[in-house]
């Protein structure tokens, strides 16, 4: 079965530095994608970035890049020059062919301070 | 903005009754998936529809369905609801299955 483990319920970092969220899977699947999404507390769901399992580099968007170790089954979310609209609930995604749905992790919230 | 339009946005009603959830996908998307998030449960898969066909269930349950018409627009429609349904559900839309899930901006849902 597939699995997404987020551990950190919530983090803190102060404005500018960056910050690494954590996420590790769990598939039987060959071939999957991985994906981040970013929750403000307005609650909609914004897609931030997908690494493929295939992949040789590692994703990257803008100040999102995505730290993917396949060996040990990781994909955690850095984000650089953290900014105070960065403070949302960030969730670690996975889909792969053995089922048709994109399982979540519980996710983690993150506050950014001055 | 995501492109995909939920209405409506929020959602009062009593034990008992039934509501229907309308999700307007991304121009061009041909597969729409609704998912549940609630506090205690997470985001949940209900279910997913491609071109108007049925492609895969999760966690849906028997007192809820959903369908997906010719111009590609899904309603979820949830009956005899309980306190527990209480809830925030998306609706997204994909262009394929590798794709990522572009997700509304979700109907909150509050049973009284």
């Amino acid at each position: 079965a597939q699995k997404i483990t987020q551990t950190q319920p919530g983090m803190f970092v102060q404005e500018k530095e960056a910050v690494t969220l954590d996420c590790t899977y769990d598939t039987s699947d060959q071939s999957y994608g991985l994906f981040w999404y970013k929750q403000p507390s307005s609650g909609e769901m914004i897609f931030l970035i997908y690494q493929g399992s295939y992949d040789e580099q590692n994703a990257t968007e803008g100040r999102y890049s995505l730290n993917f170790q396949k060996a040990r089954k990781s994909a955690n979310l850095v984000i650089s020059a953290s900014q105070l609209g960065d403070s949302a609930m960030y969730f670690c995604a996975m889909r792969g062919p053995s089922t048709d749905k994109l399982i979540f992790g519980t996710g983690t919230r993150l506050q950014v301070f001055p | 903005d995501s492109g995909v339009t939920q209405t409506p946005k929020h959602l009062i009603t009593a034990t008992g009754q039934r509501v229907t959830l309308r999700c307007s996908p991304r121009s061009g998307d041909l597969s729409v998936y609704w998912y549940q998030q609630s506090l205690d449960q997470g985001l949940q898969f209900l279910i997913q529809y491609y071109n108007g066909e049925e492609r895969a269930k999760g966690n849906i349950l028997e007192r809820f369905s959903a369908q997906q018409f010719p111009d590609l627009h899904s309603e979820l429609n949830l009956s005899s609801l309980e306190l527990g349904d209480s809830a925030l559900y998306f609706c997204a839309s994909s262009v394929r299955d590798s794709s990522p899930l572009h997700f509304g901006n979700g109907t909150r849902l509050t049973v009284t």
